[in-house]
């Protein structure tokens, strides 16, 4: 029973354009969301974060959005770079507990 | 700072063969702990945490075991390899005491790619 889904295994986007990605979750009890960064063969980095009493965070070029209702977020990336190209991974957690991740999406911006 | 260290960096195991992965974290005291594995298609699996010296948790049946002789350690290990623990291993770490509202951010390792041949 996966908790965390990110329905898109893969996002293209043009440089400059705006890059959203996607992550459900089903367990209402997650009080805070977590986005992370992956380039092959690291570690995955910390991006932004956002806990349910938030409907928004912002940071930079990213933005993280909350809907409790329902139970999604999305990533905001604007303007996308080619830098930007990386898995990113959506995670949650629950008081204090671990963090569920989602499977991630591979984001391509393309020059 | 806080600093977190795992190695080997990449690993070729045959199967049947022992295991042993070790991270350590500098510059912080009495962390949580974890390894997760990534496999193909599966993204980030939580293996183990730990809240403390020799207290390990482990979220999936599977034949890896953890262990944490010290407060800063945290050792993944096998006796015997299979096949479908190929994979890239993380140890993370995270300051004790979550909770809505605070940063529950997790720090990564490099990660271990591991193939089991």
């Amino acid at each position: 029973d996966q908790q965390v889904k990110q329905n898109s295994p893969s996002l293209s986007v043009q440089e400059g354009r705006i890059s959203i990605l996607n992550c459900d979750y089903t367990n209402s009890m997650f009080d805070y969301f977590l986005w992370y960064k992956k380039y092959p063969a690291e570690g995955p980095t910390f991006l932004i974060s956002i806990s349910s009493i938030k409907d928004k965070n912002e940071d930079g070029r990213f933005t993280v959005f909350l809907n409790k209702s329902a139970k999604h977020l999305s990533l905001h990336i604007v303007p996308s770079q080619p830098g930007d190209s990386a898995v990113y991974f959506c995670a949650a957690s629950k008081g204090y507990s671990t963090l569920t991740f989602g499977k991630g999406t591979m984001l391509l911006v393309s020059p | 700072s806080q600093t977190i260290h795992q190695w080997p960096a990449t690993l070729v195991q045959p199967v049947g063969s022992p295991l042993s992965l070790e991270c350590t974290v500098e510059g912080t005291s009495n962390p949580n702990l974890y390894w997760y594995r990534q496999a193909a298609g599966r993204g980030l699996q939580l293996l183990f945490y730990s809240v403390g010296i020799g207290q390990i948790s482990s979220e999936v049946p599977q034949n890896l075991s953890a262990s944490r002789p010290q407060d800063r350690q945290f050792i993944l290990s096998s006796k015997k390899l299979l096949l479908s623990d190929s994979g890239f291993y993380l140890c993370a770490w995270s300051v004790q005491g979550l909770g809505a509202g605070k940063n529950t951010e997790a720090f990564f390792g490099q990660g271990t790619r591991l193939t089991v041949v």
